[in-house]
C-alpha cells in the first residue's frame, strides 16, 4: 500500500527557532500533499495545500511567512516553522494522495510532535 | 460552508457493549464525500470508510457499521461488541470538493474508550 512517512517523528526546540518537517510519499508520486495541525485533545485542521512546484494554498488565519511550506518534488513536501514559539507546538501530520489517482484517497503520515520551549 | 460535529466528546463503555458514535454534518453542495478514520493512541490516521452523497445504503463491515441518512444529515458508526483494542479517537470527515486538491474537513472527535 501507499506510505507516507514524516521527519521528525518528535522535536523538541527552543524557542525562537526554525523547524524543518519533512513529509515523503514512499512508494508512490504527489503532485499534492496537505498539511494538517492538531493541537492536544482536538481536531485536525487543514493549514495549506502543498503543490509540486508552485505555490502552497494556505488556510485562512494562518501565517504563510511563519509556516513555509516547499514542495520541491513529487515525493517530498517541507513545513518549515519559523522562529517558533510555545504555541506552535502541536502535532503536524501530512497527508496525500497518488499523482493522477482518487485525490479522496488521501494517505495520512505518522505526525510529527513539535514541542517548542 | 462545510461543516461537521461530532458532539459526543468522549464515550466509555464497557467491552462486548455495542457502541455508536453519532455524526451530523452540513454542506451546501449535493455531491460530497464523508469518511471516518481512527487515531489510536500512536497518533497515526487509519482510514475506516468512505461514503458518496448518493449512496445511502448503510454498511458492515466486521463488527463496524455505517448508518447513512441524508434526511437527517448524519453519518454514525456503530461498533458491536467493542473491544479494548477500538479505545481511540473516532473522527468523522467531509469533501464536497472533486478535484485534484480536494479538502477534508474534520470533525471535533469522540474519544471512544473500552473498559475490560
Amino acid at each position: 500500500g501507499a506510505v507516507v512517512s514524516q521527519h521528525p517523528s518528535r522535536v523538541i526546540c527552543k524557542s525562537g527557532t526554525s523547524v524543518k518537517i519533512e513529509c515523503r510519499s514512499l512508494d508512490f508520486q504527489a503532485t499534492t500533499m496537505f498539511w494538517y495541525r492538531q493541537f492536544p485533545k482536538q481536531s485536525l485542521m487543514l493549514m495549506a495545500t502543498s503543490n509540486e512546484g508552485s505555490k502552497a494554498t494556505y488556510e485562512q488565519g494562518v501565517e504563510k511567512d511563519k509556516f513555509l511550506i516547499n514542495h520541491a518534488s513529487l515525493t517530498l513536501s517541507t513545513l518549515t516553522v519559523t522562529s517558533a514559539h510555545p504555541e506552535d507546538s502541536s502535532f503536524y501530520i501530512c497527508s496525500a494522495p497518488l499523482a493522477g489517482g482518487d485525490p479522496l484517497e488521501q494517505f495520512f503520515g505518522p505526525g510529527t510532535r513539535l514541542t517548542v520551549l | 460552508a462545510q461543516k461537521v460535529t461530532q458532539a459526543q466528546t468522549e464515550i466509555s463503555v464497557v467491552e462486548k457493549e455495542d457502541v455508536t458514535l453519532d455524526c451530523v454534518y452540513e454542506t451546501r453542495d449535493t455531491t460530497y464525500y464523508l469518511f471516518w478514520y481512527k487515531q489510536p493512541p500512536s497518533g497515526e490516521l487509519v482510514f475506516l470508510i468512505r461514503r458518496n452523497s448518493f449512496d445511502e445504503q448503510n454498511e458492515i463491515s466486521g463488527r463496524y457499521s455505517w448508518n447513512f441518512q441524508k434526511s437527517t444529515s448524519s453519518f454514525n458508526f456503530t461498533i458491536t461488541a467493542s473491544q479494548v483494542v477500538d479505545s481511540a479517537v473516532y473522527f468523522c470527515a467531509l469533501s464536497d470538493m472533486y478535484s485534484s486538491a480536494s479538502k477534508i474537513i474534520f470533525g471535533s472527535g469522540t474519544r471512544l474508550s473500552i473498559r475490560p
